[in-house]
């Protein structure tokens, strides 16, 4: 089936840098690209939606310039969380829209610290 | 404004009999409907899922019922496992003008623990 690998799976960094996390479809062409972040105890909130060579589609209140998504292939999109700070940590996870429907990646796991 | 609402946090239920996970939506325009499980720090992992043209689905153990009328389905689990013991998420999608083919609504989750 569709596999949608998601790295890394858990980082620790600074407040201040900035965190770049990676999502490839494997066997699959992924048109669209969607990212998001769970709270503990909430529903996965979609921050925003990439589509293959275009800009990404960023949901109300959630920062573009902060959260910075990359899909520059069919199979590869990335977001950058810049100059992160402790109320960015969270889980983050991607799904991959293609053929298949929605394939999730393993989530990743950011505390900031 | 949570558009897809699962009201129950928890749920509770012994080994080998039902778990009845519930869900709510908001939104007539959803037409596509699906159910999510999910462990601790791994990304959900789909379950099962139904159409808006049907009124149940069933998948081995899992069956899912639609109620278009009172925007309600339901997700049953029988005979439930321990090994079913995870956070089940609902989501919904529609394909309404202006909205994001793929995109998904989730509920906020219902964690089951099945208990020997």
């Amino acid at each position: 089936g569709a596999v949608v690998s998601q790295h890394p799976s858990w980082v620790i960094c600074k407040s201040g840098t900035s965190v770049k996390i990676e999502c490839r479809s494997l066997d699959f062409q992924a048109t669209t690209m969607f990212w998001y972040r769970q709270f503990p105890k909430q529903s996965l909130m979609l921050m925003a939606t990439s589509n293959e060579g275009s800009k990404a589609t960023y949901e109300q209140g959630v920062e573009k310039d902060k959260f910075l998504i990359n899909h520059a292939s069919l199979t590869l999109s990335t977001l950058t969380v810049t100059s992160a700070h402790p109320e960015d940590s969270s889980f983050y996870i991607c799904s991959a829209s293609g053929w298949t429907g929605n394939t999730f990646g393993s989530g990743t796991r950011l505390t900031v610290v | 404004d949570q558009q897809v609402k699962q009201n129950s946090p928890s749920l509770s239920v012994q080994e080998g009999r039902i778990s009845i996970l519930n869900c709510d939506y908001t939104n007539s325009m959803f037409d596509y409907f699906l159910w999510y499980k999910k462990y601790p720090a791994e990304g959900p992992t789909f379950l099962i899922s139904i159409s808006s043209i049907k009124d149940k689905n069933e998948d081995g153990r899992f069956t899912v019922f639609l109620n278009k009328s009172a925007k309600h389905l339901s997700l049953h689990i029988v005979p439930s496992q321990p090994g079913d013991s995870a956070v089940y998420f609902c989501a919904a999608s529609g394909r309404s003008r202006g909205s994001t083919l793929g995109r998904l609504y989730f509920g906020r989750g219902t964690q089951l623990t099945v208990w020997p």
